[in-house]
């Protein structure tokens, strides 16, 4: 894969349907993120994780849930989706605790939530 | 709350230098990053200053100054695939994972 692989690039959702964004990296970055993009805002933290089994909330966490169980993947699942989550979503991953390392960034998810 | 300042907008000619700016007021700092995020696309990371001073990676420079909260992204030789966004972030103190904060970003357009 080489680097962050995310799925699917765009959708448009039915408000109240669940969906799960596929986020997976093959560099054996320990930290991930998600992030969205919206016009005006910039990139807002929704969820991280330090490490493959923990977890932790964002800036906008709401109506989010995320899971690590393995190093690779990190998914993040709306459980039940309103318009105001309609954005573009980035996964990030960098190797934790190196500051002067940046984040490498997924290609992104561009949801439409109607 | 954090707050990361830079201009909406810039237009630049192709061969020139533009400079863009970047103020930041935050509750600790324990560096700043620059992306550049083309239309469409994902960001991608540029420079990461923790100290003040000038740092030079080939057409682009970055320079801190922690004391004033400022920094600037330096772009010399314009070209055209320059046109894009230019994010400016800040890494903060968090106990429990690094805490980055961006900004809106600056859309700089490159003309002929």
């Amino acid at each position: 894969i080489a680097g962050i692989t995310q799925a699917p690039t765009s959708q448009i959702l039915a408000a109240g349907r669940r969906m799960t964004l596929r986020c997976t990296q093959d560099m054996r970055h320990n930290a991930m993120y998600w992030y969205r993009q919206d016009l005006g805002l910039g990139l807002r933290l929704i969820h991280y994780s330090n490490t493959a089994g923990t977890t932790g909330k964002g800036e906008v966490p709401d109506g989010y849930s995320v899971s690590r169980a393995n190093t690779d993947d990190f998914p993040l699942t709306l459980a039940s989706a309103v318009p105001s989550q309609t954005s573009v979503y980035f996964c990030a991953s960098r190797i934790q605790g190196t500051g002067g390392h940046g984040y490498t960034f997924g290609s992104g998810t561009r949801l439409t939530v109607v | 709350g954090q707050n990361i300042d830079q201009p909406t907008e810039m237009t630049a000619t192709e061969g020139a230098i533009v400079q863009i700016n970047c103020t930041y007021q935050t509750s600790g700092f324990n560096g700043l990053f620059w992306y550049q995020q083309h239309a469409g696309e994902a960001p991608t990371f540029l420079s990461y200053n923790v100290l003040d001073g000038l740092e030079e990676k080939g057409r682009f420079s970055s320079f801190l100054s922690r004391s004033k909260g400022y920094s600037y992204l330096l772009l010399k030789e314009l070209q055209m695939k320059d046109s894009a966004s230019y994010l400016c972030a800040v890494s903060l103190p968090s106990g429990g994972y690094q805490k980055v904060t961006f900004g809106t970003g600056t859309k700089l357009q490159v003309i002929p």
